[in-house]
């Protein structure tokens, strides 16, 4: 079964602080895909990145990067010079190559508050 | 293009009414997906649609219905509301053999009394 644990439940930064969530994951597949998605106060899911298990480069979108690393199954992401407007829920999510529907699972979330 | 659209956005029902949510999507997937999200909690698949014509479970189907009208829409029923089943309900939709992320709606506000 897959698993995706996100042991940060709260984090609080000031604003131009860097900051990283974690995500650990479990599954038995060989090829996968993970996911980040940003929830903000308004509710709606926003998609952040997704990333195949072939994939272990980094990656940089702006003030955003991720650090996949299979050796130790996890998928971190780290924002730099965080913002009030980074202020939300993260979830980090595992699928399975698809054959047909790529079902989800998700971990529980990071809630991120960034203060003035 | 409005991409993944849910309605209601907000329902309050008591014990033991029935409902259905209903979501569209306009980019021409195949699969579409009904996940809840409960506080603290991430999303769970109630129940997924490979493909027009095909319906399979998710973690947590127990008490829900689904239907896969045509290409476009993919409605959630709840028979008999529990109070378990207040939760903030998402749809989703993809198209999976190709990259790209699950389009998610708004979501849905779900109280029961």
């Amino acid at each position: 079964a897959q698993k995706v644990t996100q042991a940060q439940t709260e984090i609080s930064v000031v604003e131009k602080e860097d900051v990283t969530l974690d995500c650990v994951y479990e599954t038995r597949d060989t090829t996968y895909y993970l996911f980040w998605y940003k929830q903000p106060p308004s509710g709606e899911l926003v998609f952040l990145i997704r990333r195949n298990s072939f994939d272990e480069q980094n990656e940089i979108s702006g003030r955003y990067s991720w650090n996949f690393q299979k050796s130790t199954s996890s998928f971190n992401f780290t924002i730099t010079a965080s913002q009030v407007v980074d202020s939300a829920v993260y979830f980090c999510a595992l699928s399975e190559a698809p054959s047909s529907a790529r079902q989800l699972t998700f971990g529980s979330g990071t809630q991120l508050t960034v203060l003035p | 293009n409005a991409g993944v659209t849910q309605t209601p956005k907000f329902q309050v029902l008591k014990t033991g009414q029935s409902m259905t949510l209903q979501c569209a999507q306009d980019m021409n997937h195949n699969s579409m997906y009904w996940y809840r999200q409960d506080p603290g909690m991430g999303l769970r698949l109630i129940y997924y649609s490979a493909s027009e014509g095909t319906t399979d479970k998710g973690e947590v189907p127990n008490g829900y219905n689904v239907s896969r009208l045509n290409k476009r829409e993919f409605s959630l029923r709840l028979e008999s509301a529990a109070p378990s089943q207040t939760s903030v309900y998402f749809c989703a939709s993809s198209e999976a053999l190709r990259a790209g992320s699950e389009d998610f709606g708004d979501g849905t506000r779900l109280s029961i009394l």
